[in-house]
């Protein structure tokens, strides 16, 4: 079965510092994998996408990078952090028997 | 670009009451429609998708089925249960194209 891990669970950072927050599967082969960003209350919204180690596309520009280093693993990440950063920070991969998305259980990001 | 509009806000409810959140959507193509499920900080869980014009999807006691004429998904359950307290997703999109859009969410409060 596959498993999917997010790291940390909550993070509370200051503003213009730096971020990295990573996400690892395990039990898939070369998952597409996803980063989503939700706000307080608000709805989910795609910020990239991979498909293969060291290719990374944006969807929405938030001031954040993505990178794919390994096969099974997704880093999200700024130089510089903004309140607007706020929110709940999803991964997901896409795939299974319904081809849908499954998602990790989320870092909580609060920048003060 | 595509949207999802969903029953907005939250919708209280008493055990054994019979549930409607509506859902409709706006795309080009035929897109797959999902619905999913999300319980306080927690990642969104997958309940079900349907793929064709007149498909029913269901889990869990939820049901919805694809209207390609009306373009909706509404999603209803015959009895709730104060378990099934949460926000509930509806989505469209295209996992070959690597995007999934989510609706606002719709708050479901299920009182004892």
């Amino acid at each position: 079965a596959q498993t999917i891990h997010q790291w940390p669970v909550a993070e509370i950072k200051a503003v213009g510092s730096p971020l990295s927050l990573g996400c690892t599967i395990k039990g898939k082969s070369s998952p597409n994998l996803y980063w989503y960003w939700q706000a307080t209350g608000g709805t989910l919204q795609q910020l990239f996408y991979s498909i293969t180690v060291g290719q990374v596309e944006s969807v929405v520009q938030l001031n954040l990078s993505a990178s794919r280093p390994k096969d099974d693993q997704f880093i999200l990440s700024t130089e510089k952090l903004l309140l607007s950063h706020s929110g709940f920070y999803l991964c997901a991969w896409a795939g299974g028997s319904q081809n849908t998305l499954y998602f990790g259980a989320g870092t909580r990001l609060s920048v003060l | 670009g595509d949207s999802v509009t969903q029953t907005e806000g939250q919708v209280a409810l008493s055990e054994e009451d019979f549930l409607t959140i509506h859902c409709n959507y706006s795309a080009s193509g035929y897109p797959a429609l999902f619905w999913y499920v999300q319980y306080p900080g927690e990642g969104p869980q997958f309940l079900f998708r349907a793929s064709r014009d007149k498909e029913k999807g269901s889990s869990r006691g939820f049901e919805a089925t694809y209207d390609k004429g009306t373009t909706s998904f509404h999603l209803r359950k015959a009895s709730v249960q104060e378990s099934d307290s949460a926000v509930y997703y509806c989505a469209l999109g295209d996992l070959m194209g690597y995007k999934l859009t989510f609706g606002t969410g719709t708050s479901l409060l299920v009182d004892p």
